[in-house]
């Protein structure tokens, strides 16, 4: 199993500022993921994020909205850019074991526009 | 009792109870399904799958039926405990795909 940490955990933002949320990864893994899951909802997977190359972003989602990096197998940021009200959710890390299909997710980021 | 809407958004039930939490899917292609367990605060957590070679699995505690004529997947509770009390997400996989599409979800309370 791998475990993963995110941080911040939560946050109060202004609406038009951005917040980096990061992931961190216990183990080396290939698949990287980020997911929106708004109040009461389900996940919506916002893209993939790739080691080396551009992230590969869902439809609905943009880079310049969610900026995000993978500088390496370990590690991945996600940018919640220019910031309103409707960006008000829980953001979620996730990683995928190539063997077992099995999907791990970090604790989330419960992010708060005003 | 439940609460009923298209996807059962809820469900109550007492400790020691047997729970059920059903799950449609529209992709008549997947062949991979997951259970998640989402406790407050936390990111889901894996709790059982099943192929589509498959209308039946077993785990502790918890079962996972598949009826793929009507599309139709179900998690079975047995002997349910206040520490179950969670979000239950279904989610799908086709063709190999590392990424699951997740399900609504259903909100699990257990009374003691």
């Amino acid at each position: 199993s791998a475990v993963i940490s995110q941080k911040p955990s939560r946050d109060i933002c202004q609406r038009g500022t951005s917040l980096t949320i990061q992931c961190q990864v216990d183990s080396q893994v290939t698949m990287m993921f980020w997911y929106r899951q708004q109040p009461g909802q389900s996940l919506t997977l916002i893209a993939t994020a790739n080691q080396g190359s551009e992230a590969t972003y869902e439809s609905g989602f943009v880079i310049d909205k969610f900026p995000i990096s993978r500088p390496n197998l370990t590690f991945s940021t996600l940018t919640v850019s220019n910031m309103s009200p409707e960006d008000s959710s829980i953001y979620l890390c996730s990683v995928e074991d190539a063997s077992s299909f099995e999907a791990f997710f970090g604790q989330g980021t419960r992010l708060t526009v005003v | 009792g439940e609460s009923v809407g298209l996807h059962l958004p809820t469900l109550s039930v007492q400790e020691g109870d047997n729970s059920i939490i059903n799950c449609a899917y529209s992709n008549s292609a997947s062949d991979y399904f997951i259970w998640y367990k989402q406790e407050s605060g936390k990111g889901p957590q894996f709790i059982i799958d099943i192929r589509s070679n498959m209308d039946k699995r077993q785990g502790q505690r918890v079962t996972v039926l598949l009826n793929k004529t009507v599309k139709h997947l179900s998690l079975q509770i047995a002997a349910t405990q206040p520490g179950d009390s969670a979000v239950y997400f279904c989610a799908e996989t086709t063709g190999g795909s590392y990424i699951p599409t997740f399900g609504r979800g259903t909100s699990l309370i257990v009374h003691p």
